[in-house]
């Protein structure tokens, strides 16, 4: 079965910070894709970034930086100079190849103060 | 700016009462998925199907709950009768065999009392 797990239940850090969210998976796939959502106070869910697993370079984009090392199933999630419009709940979610079934994490709340 | 359109936003009913949502997914998208999200369970899949054949609805409550896809244009979530268990924010998303990403819709908010 897969899981995914975000220990990180709450994070809280004052702007201008880099803030590091963790993400570790359990799939016995050899192929499958990783996923960012972040869920901001209006509720909806923004697609931020999806990796392969044949992929593990690191991308950056802006701000926002992701770490992927198959050796350790973790796709950890980086953000620098944090700001207040950061703010948000942040999931991370797992799918295999063909059905396309997300399983998320059960998210880390992220609180960016001014 | 093409997105997955969701009807009610927000809906209120008694225990009992028949519920249909209904999501209109990203035009050319040919799956498509609904997902519950509640604070003790979390995002949880319920159904999804692609090219409006349905492939999995092993998270569903079969007995009140049904999915379809009448159309490529419109996607409904059923639950008759309602409980107050269920009361939850449903998310549609649709995505497609190419992009593999889902993108998701403003969600249903439903509180059975």
């Amino acid at each position: 079965a897969q899981k995914v797990t975000q220990a990180q239940t709450e994070i809280s850090v004052v702007e201008k910070e880099d803030v590091t969210l963790d993400c570790v998976y359990e799939t016995r796939d050899t192929t499958y894709y990783l996923f960012w959502y972040k869920q901001p106070p209006s509720g909806e869910l923004v697609f931020l970034i999806r990796r392969n697993s044949f992929d593990e370079q690191n991308e950056i984009s802006g701000r926002y930086s992701w770490n992927f090392q198959k050796s350790t199933s973790s796709f950890n999630f980086t953000i620098t100079a944090s700001q207040v419009v950061d703010s948000a709940v942040y999931f991370c979610a797992l799918s295999d190849w063909g059905a396309q079934k997300l399983v998320f994490g059960q998210g880390t709340r992220l609180t960016i103060n001014p | 700016d093409a997105r997955v359109t969701q009807t009610p936003r927000d809906k209120v009913t008694e225990m009992g009462q028949e519920v249909t949502m209904r999501c209109q997914p990203i035009l050319g998208h040919n799956t498509v998925f609904w997902y519950r999200q509640t604070m003790m369970q979390g995002l949880e899949l319920l159904a999804y199907f692609r090219n409006r054949a349905p492939l999995d609805d092993s998270g569903m409550p079969k007995d009140r709950f049904s999915a379809e896809m009448p159309d490529a244009t419109l996607a409904t979530l059923k639950i008759q009768p309602s409980e107050p268990r269920d009361s939850a924010v449903y998310f549609c998303a649709s995505g497609s065999d190419i992009a593999y990403e889902q993108y998701f819709g403003p969600g249903t908010r439903l509180t059975v009392t």
